[in-house]
């Protein structure tokens, strides 16, 4: 059984361009989390979907951040226009359902802006 | 608000030797769980260990083990026979029923020293 398979590991990106970031759940779980963690700091919430459906976008900035999760494939996190200040690592986690329920994580996407 | 503290940022000490790692939180919710999660430079997010609200019983896994005083609002990490692939970022984390997003500390970065 496969775990949380995100992709890619790296991604560098210039300002201004898009990024995409993808994260395949366990299977089996149809929760999905993302996380973003700043260098030195701990993990922050940002969004929580089930399929087709966003449930908490509270930790997500307003502007120009997006994500979502199919029917079919991977959930995808957009950052549109991207900024220095955006270079991070960003985790995806999922779960079989929500509630109390251990969040698996995936090793992450590290975020490079130029 | 949810909120989580890890007082010590960094911490070392010799390979086989017992060390325990600090968290306090703040919340007025009586159904939640707390984790522990390990780092390691690979960036990886591993479960080490979690605790339900309710039960009184400490949670151990193996070499890991927690003391859990639900009234201080404490939630400490001991590390018995502490070997070189214990070093880690060590995140605390907590989540509460009806709201699935983890809360995180700073985490705690521990050396082993051989």
């Amino acid at each position: 059984n496969a775990g949380v398979m995100q992709n890619p590991r790296h991604l560098v990106r210039r300002r201004g361009q898009e990024a995409r970031l993808r994260c395949s759940p366990m299977k089996g779980h149809s929760h999905v989390y993302w996380y973003r963690q700043l260098p030195e700091e701990g993990l922050k919430f940002m969004v929580y979907l089930q399929k087709e459906n966003i449930i908490d976008e509270s930790g997500m900035p307003k502007e120009r951040f997006s994500a979502e999760f199919p029917k079919e494939g991977p959930s995808i996190l957009r950052i549109q226009q991207v900024v220095r200040g955006d270079s991070a690592a960003y985790f995806c986690a999922s779960s079989p359902s929500g509630g109390l329920n251990i969040q698996y994580f995936g090793a992450g996407t590290r975020l490079s802006v130029l | 608000a949810q909120t989580v503290t890890q007082s010590q940022p960094e911490m070392s000490v010799q390979e086989a030797e017992t060390v325990t790692l600090s968290c306090t939180y703040d919340t007025s919710e009586n159904n939640y769980y707390l984790f522990w999660y390990k780092q390691p430079p690979s960036r990886q997010m591993i479960l080490v260990i979690r605790q339900e609200a309710y039960k009184q019983q400490n949670a151990t896994e193996n070499r890991f083990s927690v003391n859990f005083q639900k009234a201080a609002k404490s939630f400490s990490l001991k590390i018995s026979d502490s070997q070189l692939g214990d070093t880690a970022m060590y995140f605390c984390a907590f989540l509460y029923f009806g709201n699935e997003k983890l809360t995180f500390g700073t985490g705690t970065r521990l050396t082993i020293i051989p």
